[in-house]
This record gives structure tokens, sequence and C-alpha cells, in this order.
């Protein structure tokens, strides 16, 4: 499975776009990027997965330049509730061995 | 059920105890996770599930650890003679093939003292 690097934390304010950037170097051709976020006390939800280009739903944007060595995953508006961990995993879809590893996270404070 | 269940939420054991975590993933999904998240870390891959065959054990810390899988339903992990460094909050999740979006229970949080 290709490693994830990630910034251990970042800090924004209320109302403001958080972009979070993960390094995937040797991403597979059939891998996917998947974005979960984990709140204190729960299991991680997933957010958003993408393969190319962008990806767009109600909570987040995922953007894959088109060598797909990295992604950004991007949080508009952002409010006090957005505080939380989020992992960048990437892997294949449908694909047995796929165990869905998490790296270390990205810590993300919302200030008000 | 409409998401994935775990129990039970919270045990509390001595040490060199026996512990079973049971999950029940959501109907239908074939790929069962279990993860290990001490306070304040990432999470820890154990073991997972495809249907009720085990093809990735090697996250199970030693030998001490032990999972199962009923078909495509309930799975258990089973910690024997349990030890501090044991302490954690164990979370399962689930999905319908690996890799696609996976849903998590809310954990059992284990304390041995």
């Amino acid at each position: 499975l290709a490693k994830t690097t990630q910034p251990i934390s970042m800090d924004s304010y209320e109302g403001q776009e958080v972009n979070i950037t993960c390094s995937h170097n040797n991403i597979a051709t059939n891998d996917y990027i998947t974005w979960y976020q984990q709140f204190p006390s729960q299991g991680p939800r997933f957010i958003i997965q993408g393969y190319k280009t962008k990806v767009t739903n109600e909570v987040a944007s995922l953007f894959i330049p088109a060598d797909r060595k990295s992604s950004t995953l991007s949080l508009p508006r952002v409010s006090l509730s957005d505080t939380a961990v989020y992992y960048c995993l990437v892997g294949a879809i449908k694909a047995a061995g796929n165990k869905l590893t998490f790296g270390g996270g990205t810590r993300v404070l919302v200030k008000p | 059920g409409a998401g994935v269940s775990q129990s039970p939420s919270n045990k509390v054991t001595e040490k060199g105890k026996d512990v079973e975590l049971r999950c029940d993933p959501i109907s239908g999904h074939t790929a069962l996770y279990w993860y290990r998240q001490r306070l304040g870390q990432g999470l820890e891959f154990l073991i997972y599930f495809q249907g009720n065959s085990a093809p990735d054990k090697s996250g199970l810390p030693s030998d001490r650890f032990s999972a199962e899988r009923t078909g495509e339903s309930v799975s258990t992990l089973t910690i024997q003679r349990t030890q501090q460094e044991d302490s954690a909050v164990y979370l399962c999740a689930s999905s319908f093939y690996e890799g696609v979006q996976a849903f998590f229970g809310q954990g059992t949080r284990l304390t041995v003292v």
C-alpha cells in the first residue's frame, strides 16, 4: 500500500477555508484516495473518496493533480465543530488486501 | 442494525484476565476491520476479515490476541492474559468491500488495572 504523509497539526479560525495536503508519492494505478474525520471519543467517519481531478460533496472537496502524488482535502468555511483529526488513506477498492491502514492524521483545531 | 455495534462500550478488567470484545457489522458488509487506539494516538491496524476469512493478521500485537468472524456477521476479538499496555479503545469497522466507505462503531474502551 502507498504510504501517506500529512501535517501533524493545523490551526484555523471559524469561517476560514482549511486545506490539508497529503503526499502519496508511490500511489499505484488502481489506488483511490480516501479521507476520514475523527472527533474525540468517536470512531472515524468517511468524508470523501476520489481517484483523479476533483470530487465535491456537501462536506468537502478533494483535489487530486494529474500525477496523483498528492491530494488536498478542502473544508470550506469551517466552524468550531470541525475540530477533529483528519486521516488520508490510499488503496485499491474492491480489492483483496486493502486493510484500510490509517496513518497519524492531521489534528485540525478551529479557533473562535 | 442501522450501524456498526460494539459491545461492551466499556470494560474494566484485572491484569491477567481474558476479555472478549464483540462487533456486529452492518448487514451485508463483507469486510470487517479491527483497530486499537491508545489515548492521543492514531489507529493501529489489528486484523481484517473478508467474509469469515482473515487475509491479514499482521497487526495482531502478540499471540495473546485472536479474532474470529462468523460468516459475514459478528466478530469477536479476544485478548488473553490482559496486560496494562492493552488498555485502549478498540474500534471495529465494516464495509461492503475492501477500500470503499467504511463505517465505524463507537468502540470498546478497555481498561486493565
